[in-house]
């Protein structure tokens, strides 16, 4: 299994450019996350899916997009890019089931990150 | 919603001694408490974690020790190497179907 991938890993966009980030999992994982890392900080939740057609919004998600029309691919959109977009784009999924107890979350795997510089 | 918080900020051991990590969760519904560890310029990576109904973990020099009551968990580890220099990241889940929420993160540097 190749795990989750990212492409690209490193851009550099000007303000008001537009991008795709590209996130794939081959685990069959029914969750997948986007996270931003700014520099020294921690992860910072943007979008969340729970699985395909359905998304939700994490913490920070004003001036991204997200669709998840397949189980396999979760692309973030930054739309009119900002300075303030700078940032470690990380890309995770998940395997979460139902139990007699609620729902257990199991170990979630990360990508290894685009780096996005705008100016 | 749940608030993580992580303690110390940054820490710094002699080769040899041990690290603690301390976390603090808000919902006594959490369920699920893993560690990451992150070298530089790396993705976050598994360690360890520990489950609600557990109250203490260990793998070879890495444990995780949970106390339910209290609301916060803890990671230790022994023998340090120069090679755990790293930021670790605790997390928590509700009950397995909200996403992680992550504390601030530790910035562990082992000298030798």
């Amino acid at each position: 299994n190749a795990g989750v991938t990212q492409t690209p890993k490193f851009r550099i966009l000007k303000i008001g450019q537009s991008m795709t980030l590209q996130c794939t999992q081959d685990m069959n994982h029914n969750y997948m996350y986007w996270y931003r890392q700014d520099p020294g900080m921690g992860l910072k939740l943007i979008y969340y899916s729970v699985g395909a057609g359905i998304t939700d919004k994490g913490e920070v998600p004003n001036g991204y997009n997200v669709s998840r029309s397949t189980t396999e691919d979760f692309p973030l959109r930054l739309e009119l890019a900002a300075p303030s977009q700078t940032s470690v784009y990380f890309c995770a999924s998940s395997y979460s089931i139902r139990t007699s107890g609620g729902r257990s979350s199991y170990e979630q795997y990360f990508g290894p990150g685009t780096r996005l510089t705008v100016t | 919603g749940e608030n993580v918080e992580q303690h110390p900020s940054t820490l710094s051991v002699q080769e040899g001694d041990s690290a603690v990590i301390k976390c603090t969760y808000s919902d006594s519904a959490s369920n699920y408490f893993p560690w990451y560890k992150q070298e530089l310029g790396k993705r976050p990576q598994l360690i360890i974690d520990i489950r609600s109904n557990v109250g203490e973990k260990k793998d070879q020099r890495i444990a995780v020790t949970l106390n339910k009551t209290a609301k916060h968990f803890s990671l230790h580890i022994t023998e340090t190497q120069p090679e755990d220099s790293a930021v670790y990241f605790c997390a928590a889940s509700i009950r397995g179907n909200t996403p992680l929420v992550f504390g601030k993160g530790t910035r562990l540097s082992v000298i030798a």
